[in-house]
Order: C-alpha cells, then sequence, then structure tokens
C-alpha cells in the first residue's frame, strides 16, 4: 500500500451499535487525525496524535475515542452510535515538521 | 480559537478563464496554510503548502498567495479547464501543528 488507507469504504449501521473505523499508513508519519465532513461545515477535527502512544481530543470529541498502539494504526471508535455522526470521516497524517498533510479517501457512515 | 471563511462558496466559470478563490482567517499567528482539491466522494490532494514565512508559491497553472497581517489568502487558476471542477479547501495550522478547514469553494468550469 502506499499513503493512507481506511475501511470500510462505507457502512450503514443502527442506532446504539459499535463501530470502529480502521486507518492505517505506511509512510512512518508520527502525527494522525481523525476529521469529519459535513455538508456546509467543513471537515472538523475530532481526535489527533502526535506519536504513538499519546492521543488528543480535537474540536469534536464527544461520542468518539481512539488509540494509537503503533505508528501505522490510528482506529476511531464509535462506542453507541447516533444518528448525529452519520457523516464522512477522513484519516490523516503528517510528516515530522507537521507541514505536508496527506488524507485517506474516507468513510462514508450512516446511523440510522 | 482560528475560524476559516472561504468565499464564494460555489462558482461557475466558462473554460479558459483565470479566476481567484479568496480564503480568510482570523488568528494570523498559524504555522502554515494549505490549499487542497477535493473531487466528488474522494478524499483531500494537497495542491499547495505556503509557510508563515512566505508571500506565494506556485505549482503549474496554480498560485498560491499569503497576507498573514491580514489574515488572506488567495488560489489563483490561470486557464481553467474542466478538469479544474472540484471543491477547493483552505486549511491553516497553528501553533499546535493542526489544521482548521474552511467550507471550500465548490467550481464548476463550463466547457
Amino acid at each position: 500500500i502506499a499513503g493512507i488507507t481506511q475501511a470500510p469504504t462505507s457502512q450503514i449501521l443502527a442506532a446504539g451499535r459499535r463501530m470502529t473505523l480502521r486507518c492505517t499508513q505506511d509512510m512512518r508519519h508520527n502525527a494522525m487525525y481523525w476529521y469529519r465532513q459535513d455538508l456546509g461545515l467543513g471537515l472538523r477535527l475530532i481526535h489527533y496524535s502526535n506519536t504513538a502512544g499519546t492521543t488528543g481530543k480535537g474540536e469534536v470529541p464527544d461520542g468518539y475515542s481512539v488509540s494509537r498502539a503503533n505508528t501505522d494504526d490510528f482506529p476511531l471508535t464509535l462506542a453507541s452510535a447516533v444518528p448525529s455522526q452519520t457523516s464522512v470521516y477522513f484519516c490523516a497524517s503528517s510528516d515530522s515538521d507537521r507541514a505536508s498533510f496527506f488524507f485517506g479517501p474516507g468513510t462514508r457512515l450512516t446511523v440510522l | 480559537k482560528q475560524e476559516v471563511t472561504q468565499i464564494p462558496a460555489a462558482l461557475s466559470v466558462p473554460e479558459g478563464e483565470n479566476l481567484v478563490l479568496n480564503c480568510s482567517f482570523t488568528d494570523s499567528a498559524i504555522y502554515n496554510l494549505q490549499w487542497f482539491r477535493q473531487d466528488p466522494g474522494k478524499g483531500l490532494t494537497s495542491l499547495l503548502l505556503i509557510q508563515s514565512s512566505q508571500r506565494e508559491q506556485t505549482s503549474g497553472r496554480l498560485n498560491a498567495s499569503l497576507d498573514k497581517s491580514s489574515g488572506r489568502s488567495t488560489l489563483y487558476i490561470a486557464a481553467s479547464q474542466p478538469g479544474d471542477s472540484a471543491t477547493y479547501l483552505c486549511a491553516v495550522s497553528g501553533s499546535a501543528r493542526q489544521l482548521t478547514f474552511g467550507s471550500g469553494t465548490q467550481l464548476t468550469v463550463l466547457p
């Protein structure tokens, strides 16, 4: 693989279910991010990780959790999905200077 | 809190026109500014990165300028083509090196 991969590509989920969105990068970037994109609101930061073993909250962290067990993987978990979490989710990573950002193809999530 | 605004929200132009997309931000203490392109149903592709110490960057038909003191950036697209049709997003990075995005400008270039 080259760059960032996300899985699944899309998912329809019943409210109350648990869901993990997967993100893997092969660029050995230290920093990784999860954004959600909603019409009219642009991209908003959910959680981030500056390096393996550390995580932080972004602008809209409620209802989401992340872990960073290693450099390559940064999964995002919805413990109990709600309809307002219907969105397109993008994973991103950045280089050591956190200058250039690279984005995955996104996961389209619908919570019914 | 940093806020990023992009104007216009949508723009439609005939092929061959030169055009300017605008981005403004409220906090001038930025680390850098990036312009991204997003095609429908796709992820984001970085077009140009301007460090806070720079005034402009160029790549092919694209030129981005940065005026930190006034909190403004422009993306100039020369000789537009139908393949340029996409949403263009502006994002600024602050001291925490996290990106704050504008809502984007949806560009349509008509053949």
